[in-house]
């Protein structure tokens, strides 16, 4: 089914260890984002990407990478995990332009200890 | 203050009951979307709109542009409607359509 796919699901990590994670896009959409849901917030974006080998920074980038190597691919990384990244995060892909929707990913719930 | 703000925090509804969500907003957008979450699930887009009314099957959603307002109505609800419902804007001059997010309305529905 066309649509947005993150892998993993989830994910265990300690503090200090690296990771990433992949969101995959089959729609060809230019726009790509990363955000982060936590308890009693909205979404908060992390980084994004208006197309392929370009990435910006979001509301809350600190602490994580990201790579646009591949149109259909976007990469958030975490080089050196803190509790505080404990978090779900959701992938998200749409086109540009007004009228146009989102389609999100079934997100990862990560739990850093 | 939040710029975009979602009432009731949580709602208990009976099978049955017709049920609204509120969303208002602080800042001049080009559009609004209406989204919902399972629990532990992803995101699902209900409803993007910039003006007027739009419906899809019991879900209704409306927009007043002016009052920086919209509202998102469920006719007959069922406990499968059971779900979190996320209000966001897109602002006015988010060229890369940037949304900005409410903290969502938990809805419960009883049989």
């Amino acid at each position: 089914n066309a649509g947005v796919t993150q892998t993993p699901k989830f994910r265990v990590l300690k503090t200090g260890q690296s990771m990433t994670l992949l969101c995959a896009q089959d729609m060809n959409h230019e726009y790509m984002y990363w955000y982060r849901q936590d308890p009693g917030m909205g979404l908060r974006l992390i980084h994004y990407s208006v197309g392929e080998g370009t990435t910006a920074k979001g509301e809350v980038p600190d602490g994580y990478n990201v790579s646009r190597l591949k149109k259909q691919n976007f990469l958030l990384g975490l080089e050196s995990a803190a509790p505080s990244q404990t978090s779900v995060y959701f992938c998200a892909s749409s086109r540009p332009g007004q009228g146009l929707g989102y389609t999100f990913g079934s997100g990862t719930r990560l739990t850093v200890v | 203050k939040n710029e975009v703000e979602q009432s009731p925090q949580n709602l208990t509804a009976q099978e049955g009951e017709f049920i609204t969500i509120n969303c208002s907003y602080s800042v001049g957008i080009s559009a609004l979307h209406w989204l919902q979450q399972h629990p532990g699930g992803g995101i699902v887009s209900l409803f993007m709109l910039s003006s007027g009314k739009k419906k899809h099957g019991r879900l209704i959603a409306t927009i007043n542009i002016q009052e920086k307002h919209s509202s998102l109505h469920i006719t007959a609800s069922h406990p499968r409607d059971s779900a979190v419902y996320i209000c966001a804007v897109r602002w006015y001059g988010g060229a890369t359509n940037k949304l900005i997010f409410g903290t969502g309305t938990l809805l419960a529905v009883q049989p």
